[in-house]
C-alpha cells in the first residue's frame, strides 16, 4: 500500500531534549516536506526537499533540522525543543513530476513539549 | 508571496444539501491546486487535484473546479451527507515552493 509513514504518532519530551521524527515514504517520490499545524494558524512548511541531499527552508525552520541522505526517508530533527514547538506534525511526499503532482500525507505526529 | 483564504470558515448545513466551499490564491502562478479532507486530529486525505491546465475535476460527489485568472477555485459537495463533516483545506502548489495551505472551512452535515 502506498503511504507515507511518521513516527512516533504522540510524544511527551521535556524542555532541551533532542528528538527525532521519522518520516517514511514508499512511493519512490523525490519532494518531501514536513509542515506543523497549529490552531488559527493553519499548516505552514517548516523544511523541503526536492531530491537526496537537496533541502530547503519553508516558512517556519527555526529550531528544526531535517536530512534527507537517501530518498525514501526525510527526518525532522529538534535539537533542542521548546514549549513553542508544541504542535500537530506532518510529513508529505510528492513525485513532482509534470504528470503527477499529487501531495500525500502521513497520519500526524502529535508532539507536547513540556 | 502566494496566501490563501477561504470561505466560510466554518458552516454547518441539514443532510441532502448541496454546498459550495471557496478557496482564493493571490498568485496566479501555480503549478496545481489540491483539496484535502482533515477529520479531528487526523491526517489529510487528497480528494481533489486539479493541474494548472484543467478547469475542473470530478470524484463522485465531489467537483473542483479552478480558474487561475481569478484566483480562485470551489469545492462543490452534492447531496451532502453527515460523513462528509470534516475540515476541508486547499493548497496552492507553487511547483519549485512549497504547497501553501489555506485555513480550511470546517463543514458539519446535520442528520
Amino acid at each position: 500500500e502506498a503511504q507515507v509513514t511518521q513516527n512516533p504518532r504522540y510524544l511527551i519530551t521535556v524542555t532541551g531534549k533532542k528528538l527525532t521524527v521519522t518520516c517514511s515514504q514508499n512511493m519512490n517520490h523525490e519532494y518531501m516536506s514536513w509542515y506543523r499545524q497549529d490552531p488559527g494558524l493553519g499548516l505552514r512548511q517548516i523544511y523541503y526537499s526536492m531530491n537526496v541531499e537537496v533541502t530547503d527552508k519553508g516558512d517556519v525552520p527555526e529550531g528544526y533540522k531535517v536530512s534527507r541522505k537517501e530518498k525514501r526517508n526525510f527526518p525532522l530533527i529538534l535539537e533542542s525543543p521548546s514549549p513553542n514547538q508544541t504542535s500537530l506534525y506532518f510529513c508529505a511526499s510528492s513525485p513532482r513530476t509534470a504528470m503527477n503532482t499529487e501531495a500525500f500525507f502521513g497520519q500526524g505526529t502529535r508532539l507536547t513539549v513540556v | 508571496k502566494q496566501e490563501v483564504t477561504q470561505i466560510p470558515a466554518a458552516l454547518s448545513v441539514p443532510e441532502g444539501e448541496n454546498l459550495v466551499l471557496n478557496c482564493s490564491f493571490t498568485d496566479s502562478a501555480i503549478y496545481n491546486l489540491q483539496w484535502f479532507r482533515q477529520d479531528p486530529g487526523k491526517g489529510l486525505t487528497s480528494l481533489l487535484l486539479i493541474q494548472s491546465s484543467q478547469r475542473e475535476q470530478t470524484s463522485g460527489r465531489l467537483n473542483a473546479s479552478l480558474d487561475k485568472s481569478s484566483g480562485r477555485s470551489t469545492l462543490y459537495i452534492a447531496a451532502s451527507q453527515p460523513g462528509d463533516s470534516a475540515t476541508y483545506l486547499c493548497a496552492a502548489d507553487n511547483y519549485g515552493q512549497n504547497f501553501v495551505f489555506g485555513p480550511g472551512t470546517r463543514l458539519s452535515v446535520l442528520p
